[in-house]
């Protein structure tokens, strides 16, 4: 099951920022936080991955909480192409040969960017 | 361009027919997924590979057999199709698996009736 919770839709007015949300409670110390987005019908796109301190780079940026436990994406100036359906996945480092570290993708968060 | 493709594009199957998903990436890349998409659910993974000659389950591995004979081709095979294998098959790879970024394939939509 994935790790994480998620709005099932938000909505975003063109220009403004989107924020969105994801709580990982049962987070543990190696294990990072990723978001993705896949926009209908293609495959998905990674956007961000960060540990615990806030990454930002030319797509969003990423705000973890201290305690870890939740996070934000912050997509700065969203346009009507940011509109996907966005995964906040939780994933472990790898034990090489083990299955840890393999995404789960939950339902993620459906942003709609309206003009 | 580099990156990962799949073929085919999509794929109409009779039930108990064999068929094979092709994924290839030419970005040199150690691990590569398969996921299933159903509609209302995420990706779900079925089988992962860590590196050539090596290949893992994931969440939902029953129907499916997978190879990583070498570095570029992870291809999925339903040895006997079902209608519930029907869905989006998205292949990925990643520089190792389980660290940073995955790159996904543009997809297979397979219907089996």
């Amino acid at each position: 099951d994935a790790k994480t919770t998620q709005p099932p839709s938000m909505d975003c007015a063109e220009g403004r920022a989107a924020n969105l949300p994801c709580n990982h409670s049962t987070i543990s110390g190696n294990e990072y936080v990723y978001w993705y987005r896949q926009i209908h019908s293609q495959g998905p796109q990674y956007i961000i991955h960060g540990l615990k301190n806030n990454e930002t780079n030319e797509m969003a940026s990423l705000i973890i909480t201290e305690d870890r436990k939740s996070s934000t994406l912050i997509l700065p100036h969203a346009t009507l192409r940011d509109t996907a359906v966005y995964y906040c996945i939780v994933s472990g480092t790898m034990n090489y040969g083990g299955s840890q570290g393999n995404l789960i993708f939950g339902k993620g968060t459906k942003l709609s960017v309206k003009p | 361009i580099a990156g990962i493709t799949q073929a085919p594009t999509s794929q109409i199957l009779a039930a108990g027919r064999r068929m094979t998903l092709r994924c290839t990436q030419d970005m040199r890349h150690n691990a590569m997924y398969w996921y299933r998409q159903d509609l209302g659910l995420g990706l779900r993974l079925i089988h992962y590979s860590n590196t050539a000659g090596t290949t893992g389950k994931g969440e939902v591995p029953d129907g499916y057999s997978v190879s990583r004979a070498n570095t570029d081709d992870f291809p999925l095979t339903l040895a006997s199709a079902v209608p519930s294998q029907t869905s989006v098959y998205f292949c990925a790879s990643s520089a190792r698996q389980g660290v940073g970024e995955q790159f996904f394939g543009p997809g297979t939509r397979l219907t089996v009736l």
